[in-house]
This record gives structure tokens, sequence and C-alpha cells, in this order.
């Protein structure tokens, strides 16, 4: 079975500053893994997503994420927080050998405070 | 430009009334996918479809029906029987299961209030 943890329902931090949302992952097989964000009374926006190959990716709007396949994780960043990155932050999984649909993860909210 | 297009984005449902929402997309895209979302709880799956004509009931499928007569189309329905209805509902779509490296493309979404 497929399932995704993000341990942190809300994270603050202050303009300027990096900013780490976190992402952990149970999928039988390899995963793909996949972060969006959605803004208030909006669908969710694609960020960046690992399919295989470089464990950090990078993305929109300056974000970057790590693939770590030991600590089965796929933590979201960026070096430098903008008041525009407020937002809800959703991590997802397909499990590539044995999934079919996306599992979502329950969301973090980031508040970026100038 | 491609896309999907959900409607209306705001919908009132009296109690007892069935209420349809809709999603089309531009895509050429072969899955579909409903979603609900309350506050604190992420999204949940009502029902998918990875062809025309057929569908799949997802997580919380009881109250709500869908249909899939076109590629292009994927209604839901929530009917009477759905005692909560009051959410956020987002409609997404996907390139085929042979391509999982692909990610979900989602509408804007529709908020539904019970009154």
């Amino acid at each position: 079975a497929q399932s995704v943890a993000q341990p942190e329902d809300q994270v603050n931090v202050a303009e300027g500053n990096p900013l780490t949302v976190k992402c952990t992952y149970s999928v039988s097989g390899n995963p793909y893994l996949f972060w969006y964000v959605q803004y208030p009374n909006r669908g969710l926006q694609f960020l960046l997503k690992y399919i295989t190959g470089d464990n950090l990716v990078k993305g929109s709007y300056g974000f970057e994420a790590e693939f770590n396949k030991s600590q089965t994780s796929f933590h979201l960043k960026k070096p430098s927080a903008l008041v525009s990155d407020s937002a809800l932050y959703f991590c997802a999984v397909r499990d590539r050998d044995y999934g079919q649909n996306f599992v979502f993860g329950p969301g973090t909210r980031l508040s970026v405070l100038p | 430009d491609g896309g999907i297009t959900q409607s209306p984005k705001y919908l009132f449902r009296k109690e007892g009334q069935n209420v349809t929402l809709s999603c089309e997309q531009n895509l050429n895209h072969d899955a579909m996918y409903w979603y609900r979302q309350d506050p604190g709880q992420g999204l949940r799956l009502i029902y998918y479809s990875q062809i025309v004509n057929d569908f799949q009931k997802g997580d919380i499928a009881e109250g709500y029906s869908v249909s899939r007569e076109k590629k292009e189309s994927f209604p839901l329905t929530v009917t009477s029987a759905q005692k909560n209805p009051t959410a956020f509902y987002l409609c997404a779509s996907s390139s085929s299961i042979g391509h999982l490296g692909y990610g979900y493309t989602f509408g804007s979404g529709t908020r539904l209030t019970v009154v």
C-alpha cells in the first residue's frame, strides 16, 4: 500500500530565510514523487517531481527537493522564502511498480512572514 | 490553451437535492479523477476513470455518482444520500496508466455549500 506523511501541519518562516517542508512516503515498489502547491480557492499546481536519476530535482519558483531513498523522504526546500510562497503544499507518491493512482499527503500550510 | 475546466466555481445545494459538478478537459488525457477536500484532511478520492465508459470507486464514493460517456468529460453528481456534502471538489486528469511518470493536472475547483 502507498502512503504519504507530512509531519507538520504548519510551517512558519521569515521572509528571506530558507524553508523546508517535510515529506516521507511508503510504497511497495519504486516511487514517483511529486510536490504540488495550492493557493486559496484554487486547484493544485505542479511544482516538481522525481522520476529517476539525480536525487536533487529543481522545480518552479526556485523550489527544489531531494529524494532520499534510505530515509524514504522527499523534502521540499527553497533557499530564500518569499511572502508570496505562503500557500498549502501537498506531497504525492505513485508506486512505479504496483500503483495506479496518486496518494496525497495531508498538506502543510506554509506561512512566510514579512 | 489546454487545461481542465470545472464549473460552477460556487454551488449551493438545498437539503435533499441532487447537484452535478462539471469537469471538462482538452488535454487528451485518458484518466480523470474527482477529489474532495475538507479543511485539515487533505484530498480524498471519490471516483476515478481510466477510460471512457468505465470508472471505479475511490475511498469515499458513497453518496456520489459519476459518468464517463466522453473522454473529455467526467461529471460528478452529489446525491441526497451524501449527508455532509459541503466541501471543495477538485477534478484532475492524467495521461494513461502506461505513463506513470506524468502527474495530475487539476481544475480550479468547485466549492459546494449546503443551505
